[in-house]
């Protein structure tokens, strides 16, 4: 079966580091995306990777481990405006047809 | 460029009442994706079409939920009837070709559904 798994809230400081951790089990693993959302709006598209490693975006960097199952998204100097959910998802391939599968997301609330 | 345009945002309605749901995707986005996002968890596909074909509908429950792409631009998504359970935000999405590596999907901002 398809599994995705985050934690449900952090909490960090302005200006500070925060990780958020993705495990995923699936069986037809054909990349992860990484979502922002915020409250009552649209998820938006933050970052991909299908390869093993680190992508950098600006703040906003992913990685991933295929062999592990794991992903995180780091988000660095973090702004008020980063409190939103983050939504790790797994577009996995089977029947021909891709398909992304969502987490349940993970609810960062950002301090002064 | 317009983004993907969803109406109603908001829409309120007694349990056993019809609801329907319309969303225009990205000029040029031939995949079009409906998706609920219940309270606190992650979306959730409902239907995919590839232009005006229902590629993927695994997930729709087809007793009271029903989907149109009739000319493989806009969709409508309709519950007939609506039960409590079905409050959630419905939201729609869009892509260029499934098939490539990367196609990233764009969200409107959704229906959120109220049933009393």
């Amino acid at each position: 079966g398809q599994n995705i798994d985050q934690p449900t809230e952090m909490t960090a400081t302005e200006g500070a580091i925060v990780q958020i951790n993705c495990t995923y089990q699936t069986s037809g693993f054909n990349g992860l995306f990484w979502y922002q959302q915020h409250a009552g709006e649209a998820p938006t598209f933050l970052s991909y990777n299908v390869l093993d490693g680190l992508e950098e975006k600006g703040r906003f960097s992913s990685f991933l481990s295929r062999s592990k199952g794991y992903s995180y998204l780091l988000l660095k100097e973090l702004q008020m405006k980063d409190s939103a959910s983050y939504l790790c998802a797994v577009r996995d391939r089977n029947g021909g047809y891709n398909k992304l599968i969502f987490g349940a997301g993970t609810r960062l609330a950002v301090h002064p | 460029e317009a983004g993907v345009v969803q109406s109603p945002r908001y829409k309120i309605i007694e349990k056993k009442q019809p609801v329907a749901f319309w969303c225009n995707p990205i000029s040029g986005h031939n995949t079009l994706y409906w998706y609920r996002q219940n309270l606190g968890q992650g979306p959730e596909l409902l239907i995919r079409y590839e232009n005006e074909e229902a590629v993927d509908d695994s997930q729709l429950p087809k007793d009271r939920f029903s989907a149109e792409r009739l000319k493989g631009v806009d969709s409508t998504l309709k519950i007939q009837p609506a039960e409590l359970g079905d409050s959630a935000v419905y939201l729609c999405a869009s892509s260029t070709t499934s098939g490539n590596l990367y196609n990233e999907q764009f969200f409107g901002p959704g229906t959120r559904l109220t049933v009393l």
